[in-house]
């Protein structure tokens, strides 16, 4: 079936600091794929998306690119804020029209 | 700024007993699902909507589960007989599923259910 596996947080930066989220996926076909954030006390928010394979999604500072050969989907930001803390997930839609499949989350913690 | 309301926030329950939580979608979106996420790991899927009608349910949505959207506007999840598994945010998310809008889900803060 379909999976979505992220690298084990916390994550802790200084700010500043280059960050990567590792995020893999298991899927047949083409999924959507996605990164939600989730700040304390908030819902899910749609951080970026990408549709098909050498798409880049970007938002706020954060990119990923939709890489279909390595079928990974990786969160990065070149200069982290203490406010980019949060909890990442990356997901998947099957055909971007269905339910999305999460990974486990990655808890981002940057200090000043 | 009307998004995705989910009411309550918080419920504390004794075990056996009977809960229903409200989830009232963005105007307009056609879609509605519903997702269960414990501590520490990503929402997952329970059930979906289209309009009114419910067109996929999980098999972690046992029989003690019930979902409606009566008129195609807000959902309600019933949850019978709660046991202490069924300990968990309860998240509700909408979209507009066409071709231009790419159903992009959008989710509520989610009820935090406690069963003791």
């Amino acid at each position: 079936g379909n999976s979505v596996t992220q690298m084990e947080g916390p994550v802790t930066l200084s700010e500043e600091a280059f960050l990567t989220i590792n995020c893999t996926y298991t899927a047949t076909g083409y999924p959507s794929l996605f990164w939600y954030v989730q700040y304390p006390g908030e819902g899910l928010q749609l951080l970026l998306k990408a549709t098909k394979a050498d798409d880049k999604g970007s938002n706020k500072g954060f990119e990923a690119t939709y890489r279909k050969e390595t079928t990974s989907f990786h969160l990065e930001k070149g200069s982290v804020q203490v406010s980019d803390s949060a909890v990442y997930f990356c997901a998947l839609s099957k055909t971007g029209f269905q339910k999305l499949v999460f990974g486990t989350g990655t808890r981002l913690l940057v200090s000043p | 700024d009307t998004g995705v309301s989910q009411n309550p926030r918080h419920k504390i329950t004794k075990r056996g007993q009977n809960v229903t939580f409200r989830c009232d979608p963005i105007s307009e979106h056609n879609r509605l699902y519903w997702y269960r996420q414990t501590l520490g790991q990503g929402p997952e899927f329970l059930t979906y909507f289209q309009n009114e009608a419910q067109l996929e349910k999980s098999r972690l949505l046992s029989d003690r589960f019930s979902a409606e959207r009566p008129k195609g506007s807000f959902s309600t999840l019933e949850i019978q007989r709660t046991e202490q598994g069924d300990s968990a945010m309860y998240l509700c998310a909408s979209s507009l599923a066409t071709a231009l809008a790419k159903n992009i889900q959008y989710f509520g803060a989610g009820t935090r259910l406690s069963v003791l």
